[in-house]
């Protein structure tokens, strides 16, 4: 099983849209969460943390599930300049597992 | 600000060719980490380091060695390179401790012909 799913997509939206992103990971034993963008021939980058209590930047919000393990992305009045792939990411120890991204095009 | 770099944006090798990829961080980070990107699969971690001299395998290492000899540097060598492994790698960096998020560097695009 793999350690981080993510619905690949692709989600194209219009502009002004709210759009969610969803992913599971397998392990329970997993420590810290995060979500990251990656735009087309860039590398990652980090978006934001998620943490159990829920958290806000802006437009965007990210919630974790521990019972479900369970992590969402909330992108609220979407822009052209959030089309780009998001990756949901779990950290355990040392190691890093990243999900294979789900593609969003905010179209005008 | 975090700097990760990373020796060659874009390189083309034979058959059988050692490669060398290098990675260069700049925030004293005790780990780096050597991945490959490729379509549908995501990023795979091939090895880590979480100290000088220190590495672990990932989960793809086969083909792939690294070297660790000063905390800012890690590398990657191909040892005899094969077409399966034309991809994306990507470099990182990160603290072993919270904050816990990576720093990537901008990609080595490896065509092996």
């Amino acid at each position: 099983r793999k350690e981080v799913e993510q619905d690949p997509g692709p989600f194209n939206v219009p502009e002004g849209a709210t759009v969610a992103f969803n992913c599971t990971y397998s392990n329970s034993a997993s420590q810290s969460f995060f979500w990251y963008r990656q735009d087309c021939r860039k590398e990652p980058k980090l978006l934001m943390s998620v943490y159990s209590s829920g958290n806000e930047d802006g437009r965007f919000t990210a919630q974790l599930n521990r019972a479900s393990q369970y992590i969402s992305l909330l992108i609220r009045d979407s822009k052209l300049s959030d089309s780009a792939t998001y990756l949901c990411v779990v950290n355990r120890g040392n190691q890093f597992y990243f999900g294979t991204g789900t593609s969003l095009t905010v179209i005008p | 600000d975090v700097k990760v770099t990373q020796s060659s944006r874009y390189l083309v090798k034979r058959t059988g060719e050692k490669v060398f990829l290098e990675c260069v961080q700049d925030m004293d980070h005790e780990n780096m980490f050597w991945y490959r990107q490729d379509p549908g699969l995501g990023l795979r971690l091939i090895y880590f380091s979480y100290d000088v001299k220190m590495k672990e395998k990932g989960d793809i290492p086969e083909g792939y060695s690294v070297s660790r000899e000063k905390k800012e540097r890690f590398s990657l060598i191909l040892e005899s390179a094969s077409t399966n492994q034309t991809s994306m790698y990507l470099c990182a960096s990160s603290f072993p401790r919270n904050p816990y998020e990576q720093y990537f560097g901008p990609g080595t695009r490896l065509t092996v012909t």
